[in-house]
């Protein structure tokens, strides 16, 4: 059965202290893994996709990457706007279904 | 482009009682998706279409759970009777050729 798995469920970081996230799969054939982010009250909000292991996507202070088992979403120097929920997705067959995470739940304070 | 657009934002409703959640996709988008999201279960996948028709609905949870998709431009998640559990944040996305997803920002319902 294909899985899902996102560590740590939460995070709080002081401005400035940069960390990972992690999004582990175990799926039959990946065809894509994508970065979602989600504030309190709105939908997720798309933020990557990645297609094959080694692929790295950078914006702003994010910067994801992806292997043949996990992809990491690296927050550098975060501020306080990056708070949010941060959800991975994969999709694993052609017509277009999405598997998510739990999420992680990331706080930065001043 | 405005994006994918639900309604209503906020629903309450009496246990019994049909809701009706309603959903435009971005236009020129041909896949349709029907997501409930709870802090106990995460965001699940209930349904979804492809060009109006349903490729996948069996994350629909009960038979009380209906959907349609009468044109490419509008699509209805129907809950009759409506029960406690249900409630949560019904979320409807769009994608163009089945990859990125693009969300609606979700109807808020409670039953009480």
């Amino acid at each position: 059965e294909d899985q899902v798995t996102q560590s740590p469920e939460a995070l709080r970081l002081q401005e400035g202290e940069s960390s990972s996230l992690n999004c582990s799969y175990t799926v039959s054939g990946l065809r894509g893994l994508f970065w979602y982010r989600q504030d309190p009250g709105k939908g997720p909000e798309f933020l990557f996709t990645l297609y094959s292991a080694g692929e790295e996507k950078e914006k702003e202070r994010l910067k994801a990457t992806l292997t043949k088992k996990e992809s990491f979403l690296h927050i550098t120097a975060p501020k306080p706007e990056d708070s949010a929920t941060y959800l991975c997705a994969v999709l694993t067959d052609s017509w277009g279904k999405f598997q998510f995470g739990a999420g992680t739940q990331v706080v930065v304070t001043p | 482009d405005a994006g994918v657009i639900q309604s209503p934002r906020h629903e309450v409703t009496e246990m019994g009682q049909e809701v009706t959640l309603r959903c435009k996709p971005i236009s020129g988008h041909d896949y349709l998706f029907w997501y409930r999201q709870t802090m106990m279960r995460g965001l699940e996948l209930l349904i979804y279409f492809n060009n109006n028709v349903p490729i996948d609905d069996s994350g629909m949870p009960e038979d009380r759970f209906s959907a349609k998709m009468p044109n490419a431009s509008f699509s209805t998640l129907k809950i009759q009777p409506s029960e406690p559990r249900d409630s949560a944040v019904y979320f409807c996305a769009s994608s163009g050729g089945g990859e990125t997803q693009y969300f609606g920002p979700g109807t808020r319902l409670l039953v009480l």
